[in-house]
């Protein structure tokens, strides 16, 4: 079975800082580790992704996040927040396992971003 | 063209009602899923199909059917509408990663 942890239903920054939005997954095989970004009245997009290779993922919009084995952790980072990116936030992962878990996504519950002047 | 499009975009029923909400996709891909949005829980998966000719249980089944009428089509029907199936349903699919490509979404209202 694998799981989604986003710590903090909420964060609110002001414009300008860094965002940090926290993920922890568990997973009994290597994972594929998304995140999501929504924003009103619209579907889910993707953000960035990570499958194999390098651990530092760079997404759309000036976002990244690095995935840490050790820590189980997939957190996502902009250096400097702007207007624009205050949505839902939401971590996933997926796990190849060549059997019917392939493809299906689990979610976090979701983190709402808040950007202030 | 959305990649994922969903019909309708916005529904009011009654309780007891039939209601059946479509998806259809261009991607090609097989696997299609039906998510169901609720505020703070993030998405549930209702079910998901990885091929024509198989139909899988999610985590929040009950009260839920679908149908995978073709490669791109892949219905939800609420057989009897009740009040908590009040919620934003999305479908989608996805990719041979899971990378997932969603729909608008259906904001569908049950009173």
């Amino acid at each position: 079975a694998q799981s989604v942890t986003q710590l903090g239903s909420h964060v609110s920054v002001s414009e300008g800082a860094l965002v940090l939005l926290r993920c922890n997954y568990s997973s009994s095989v290597p994972p594929y580790l998304f995140w999501y970004v929504q924003y009103p009245n619209q579907g889910l997009q993707l953000l960035l992704k990570y499958t194999t290779g390098a651990t530092l993922v760079k997404g759309i919009n000036g976002f990244e996040a690095e995935f840490k084995k050790s820590e189980t952790s997939f957190h996502l980072t902009k250096p400097s927040a702007h207007m624009s990116d205050a949505a839902e936030y939401f971590c996933a992962v997926s796990r190849y396992a060549g059997g019917t878990s392939y493809g299906k996504l689990t979610f976090g519950q979701g983190t709402i971003l808040t950007v202030h002047p | 063209d959305a990649d994922v499009t969903q019909t309708p975009r916005n529904r009011i029923t009654k309780t007891g009602k039939r209601i059946m909400l479509e998806c259809s996709q261009t991607k090609g891909h097989d696997r299609m899923y039906w998510y169901r949005q609720d505020p703070g829980l993030g998405l549930q998966l209702i079910y998901y199909s990885f091929d024509v000719k198989d139909i899988n249980k999610g985590e929040i089944s009950d009260g839920y059917s679908v149908s995978r009428q073709a490669q791109a089509k892949f219905s939800l029907s609420l057989e009897s509408a009740i009040p908590n199936q009040t919620a934003l349903y999305f479908c989608a699919t996805t990719d041979g990663t899971g990378e997932a490509f969603f729909g608008q979404g259906t904001r569908l209202t049950v009173v």
